[in-house]
């Protein structure tokens, strides 16, 4: 079965911790997206990748970081200088491009205590 | 700054009847908008999307209009089903997606037997 995998479903960290939300997908595409959602919220885009070892910053980047070594992972990792990063957390991917629709996967709820 | 924006919450149909889900964008650079549905704690399933060189779009029950002049979208729904309570959410791009996505807020569309 093609898709997007994110783990785990809930995760709790201590405030001060820097946590890595894991992404990963079989569907052979390209480009990779990370998005937060808060709750009343819309989804607001944190970082992109197009192609491996390329990544860009989106609207909301600061406080998190990620890599793109392979094209299949595209790992999020919440650092302590997020200063709210309880959330749903989102990886989404597509062809990269352009009108082409992006599949999501099924989130990750992050908690930080 | 909001550049995408459904101003209606929620939103309450009768079973079988047409639903009509409204969205409106001020990025006049966007061209690519799409609508997603929702459940809590899931990740968004693409339902329908448009380009800005057309004015309709159809697939099955759903139906996007795009009236650029007026920067307006709707979702229609015909019939509705107790399956499509959900929350949708309208989102757009420029230069067709490949640099993510803007979202609105979202409508929880509540469908009444």
């Amino acid at each position: 079965d093609g898709g997007i995998t994110q783990s785990p479903k809930y995760l709790f960290r201590k405030e001060g911790q820097n946590v890595t939300l894991s992404c990963e997908q079989n569907l052979n595409h390209d480009a990779m997206y990370w998005y937060r959602q808060d709750p009343g919220q819309g989804l607001r885009l944190i970082y992109y990748s197009q192609i491996v070892n390329d990544f860009q910053k989106g609207d909301i980047a600061e406080g998190y970081s990620v890599s793109r070594e392979k094209k299949e992972s595209f790992p999020l990792t919440v650092t302590s200088a997020q200063k709210n990063p309880t959330a749903f957390y989102l990886c989404a991917s597509n062809h990269g491009s352009s009108y082409n629709e992006q599949f999501f996967g099924p989130g990750t709820r992050l908690t930080v205590l | 700054d909001q550049q995408v924006k459904q101003n209606s919450p929620s939103l309450s149909v009768q079973e079988g009847r047409i639903s009509i889900l409204n969205c409106d964008y001020t990025n006049s650079m966007f061209d690519y908008f799409l609508w997603y549905k929702k459940y809590p704690a899931e990740g968004p399933t693409f339902l329908i999307s448009i380009s800005s060189i057309k004015d309709k779009n159809e697939d099955g029950r759903f139906t996007v209009f795009l009236n650029k002049s007026a920067k307006h979208l709707s979702l229609h729904i015909v019939p509705s089903q107790p399956g499509d309570s959900a929350v949708y959410f309208c989102a757009a791009s420029s230069g067709g997606g490949a640099d993510g996505l803007t979202f609105g807020k979202g409508t929880h569309l509540i469908i009444q037997p």
